[in-house]
């Protein structure tokens, strides 16, 4: 109940193109899911994040989709470029409370240009 | 603004010696969370910390791994007796509302265990 379950492990994109992540969560008392981007050697740094109150949120070219029904939620980056070549991370967590984040295993992208 | 500190970046340690991470927060806040991230693997969650308080360590090995936030000065996670498996990057994380808001990471602290 308290994993949250990331595919792909691994992804190239070419240049240009859209990199889909997904993430399923199994707790419902889940209410806030932020995407966290880390490069080599660096900690993770927050991306985008939304809460189940809304399907979608877009900040520039990346988007989340969020099916509250379904328990998944998905990261969109939209014209790929090498740049964002970095490892993923979907996270879970409860607003308020003491409840911890809880991570995704990681999306490993690698953008081709 | 500085942003969350941790030192030292890189750390290595012989079997059975004794590894000191600290991590000193963003300004202001006073809620700190340590991860431990494996070779090729996700952030796993140790411990979640205000200060002078341990609120949460359902992710803390029960053995030979301790941390304190003192209401001055930086958190310190402390391993004892390191291992080989104890060998990763661990990541210090804060904020100033709790768990279910952003987190803020610092660069992390590499621990090789020789």
């Amino acid at each position: 109940q308290q994993q949250v379950k990331q595919s792909p492990q691994s992804l190239i994109v070419q240049k240009g193109g859209i990199s889909i992540i997904n993430c399923a969560y199994e707790n419902t008392a889940f209410d806030y899911f932020p995407w966290y981007q880390q490069f080599p050697g660096k900690g993770p740094a927050l991306l985008i994040a939304i809460r189940p109150d809304v399907s979608e949120k877009k900040e520039g070219r990346f988007t989340i989709s969020f099916n509250k029904s379904a328990k998944q939620f998905s990261l969109h980056i939209m014209d790929s470029q090498p740049g964002d070549s970095a490892t993923y991370f979907c996270a879970a967590s409860i607003i308020g409370g003491t409840y911890k984040y809880i991570f995704g295993t990681g999306t490993r992208l690698k953008v081709l240009a | 603004n500085a942003g969350v500190m941790q030192n030292p970046r890189h750390l290595v340690r012989r079997r059975g010696q004794e590894a000191r991470l600290r991590c000193s927060p963003m300004k202001g806040h006073s809620h700190v969370y340590w991860y431990r991230q494996l070779p090729e693997e996700g952030l796993k969650f140790m411990v979640y910390l205000q200060k002078e308080n341990i609120i949460d360590e359902s992710g803390m090995p029960k053995e030979r791994f301790s941390a304190e936030f003192p209401k001055e000065g930086p958190s310190i996670l402390r391993i004892q007796q390191v291992v080989r498996g104890d060998s990763a990057a661990y990541f210090c994380a804060s904020n100033s509302a709790g768990p279910g808001y952003e987190q803020y990471f610092g660069p992390g602290t590499r621990l090789t265990v020789t």
